[in-house]
């Protein structure tokens, strides 16, 4: 089993629609999660961290489930510019090392 | 402007021939590290170095090799016994080291081995 798995799609949606990626992680010590975005042929950046209480900025929600071992984003009134793809990133309790999962893309469309 | 930059963006070699790829930070960032790309797949560990002239082994590191003799500069080479050396290589810096929660990476080179 990947340490990070997620589904790696593409989501196709329209503009103004709501859309959620899931990501699952194997470690139940992991420490710190995280989402970053990665425009095709460019580097990861970092979109937001993921807190245990759930987080938002702006049209982007994070939230972790501990119990379930899974972290989401819900990016609500989809834009054209959020196309890219989607990296989940965990801290694993070893080692301290960031673990990255494959990426789910997003395709927003007019 | 503070970053990183790498280059060459893109780079062909021949197989047989070692290849060094650049990376340059002006972040004061302690912790440097390379990744390696490959369609479908994560970010994988290369090496990571906290420290200058300090440096160890990610998942990965077979047919590479790295130094750090500056704080600003990681270079990775890709040695000719690297089995599938053609992937985006992804240098990235962080400062506090390892645990810190960010890291920001540089633009990437595509090697294409041919």
């Amino acid at each position: 089993r990947k340490e990070v798995e997620q589904d790696p799609g593409p989501f196709n949606v329209p503009e103004g629609a709501t859309v959620a990626f899931n990501c699952t992680y194997s470690n139940s010590a992991s420490q710190s999660f995280f989402w970053y975005r990665q425009d095709c042929r460019k580097e990861p950046k970092l979109l937001m961290s993921v807190y245990s209480s759930g987080n938002e900025d702006g049209r982007f929600t994070a939230q972790l489930n501990r119990a379930s071992q899974y972290i989401s984003l819900l990016i609500r009134d989809s834009k054209l510019s959020d196309s890219a793809t989607y990296l989940c990133v965990v801290r694993p309790s070893y080692g301290n090392k960031l673990v990255f999962g494959a990426g789910t893309i997003l395709r927003v469309k007019s | 402007d503070g970053g990183i930059t790498q280059s060459p963006k893109y780079l062909f070699r021949k197989e047989g021939q070692n290849v060094t790829l650049s990376c340059e930070q002006n972040l004061n960032h302690d912790a440097m590290y390379w990744y390696r790309q490959d369609p479908g797949q994560g970010l994988r560990l290369i090496y990571y170095s906290q420290i200058v002239n300090d440096f160890q082994k990610g998942d990965i590191a077979e047919g590479y090799s790295v130094s750090r003799e500056k704080k600003e500069s990681f270079p990775l080479t890709v040695t000719s016994a690297q089995k599938n050396p053609t992937a985006f290589y992804l240098c990235a810096s962080s400062p506090g080291g390892l645990a810190a929660d960010t890291q920001y990476f540089g633009p990437g080179t595509r090697l294409t081995v041919l």
